[in-house]
């Protein structure tokens, strides 16, 4: 099984909202990912927590933040977003680097596309 | 720096081939290969880890030639499902980081 599941599918939220994305994964992976992609463009990456710590933060802007409660959840909190935030949000996981003999391939959820207005 | 992808568009009838290329300016331990469909998630492909290893997903396949530090991905007797954007992720040899570095993309359009 290699699923990752995501929650909403779709968000539709204004410039002064809070709303949070959750991500969750059954395959015992250590690290789990959150990448923005807007259309025609590549996934790029915005956070990485590897053993539910804080591993790579892609100089993201303050008002996305990250949080993982355990192995198996990340979440992203959004507050005060902008228009130009509008983008479908994947989450990630995979083995984690240090997972002996593994290709840590990364394995994507189906994504929420968000909408600010 | 990103891995340069070409073509970055191609239009093929079903039953042809296509060729997708992704090229690396840095010496790599692994390319990844995804295919996504218009509003989905990248789907992953498969992996090459060595230099001249060939892998094969049904009729995709693909080559690393180390030396060139260039991926290849093969399209055989194309099917409408084949249909998206291909992503090469490359992971360099030496990088600290450990990510991902993601080509451009290459659409792929198979009319019947």
């Amino acid at each position: 099984d290699t699923e990752v599941t995501q929650t909403p599918k779709h968000l539709v939220m204004g410039m002064t909202n809070k709303k949070s994305l959750k991500c969750e994964q059954h395959m015992g992976h250590r690290a789990m990912y959150w990448y923005k992609q807007k259309a025609k463009k590549p996934p790029e990456l915005m956070f990485v927590y590897s053993y539910e710590k804080l591993s790579i933060n892609e100089s993201v802007p303050s008002r996305f933040s990250p949080e993982c409660p355990n192995s198996s959840l990340l979440n992203l909190h959004l507050h005060a977003l902008q228009p130009e935030d509008s983008a479908l949000y994947l989450c990630a996981s995979s083995q984690g680097r240090w997972s002996s003999g593994n290709t840590d391939t990364q394995y994507f959820g189906p994504g929420t596309r968000l909408t600010v207005l | 720096q990103q891995p340069v992808q070409s073509p970055q568009a191609v239009i093929l009838r079903e039953g042809e081939d296509a060729v997708i290329n992704c090229s690396s300016s840095k010496a790599l331990y692994s390319v990844h290969w995804y295919r996504q469909k218009h509003g989905e998630a990248p789907v992953f492909l498969m992996i090459l880890l060595k230099g001249g290893e060939q892998k094969g997903h049904e009729k995709i396949s693909a080559s690393f030639n180390e030396k060139k530090q260039q991926s290849s991905l093969y399209l055989t007797a194309s099917q409408l499902s084949y249909s998206g954007t291909y992503f090469c992720g490359t992971r360099p040899l030496r990088d600290s980081n450990y990510q991902l570095i993601w080509g451009a993309g290459t659409k792929l359009i198979i009319k019947p």
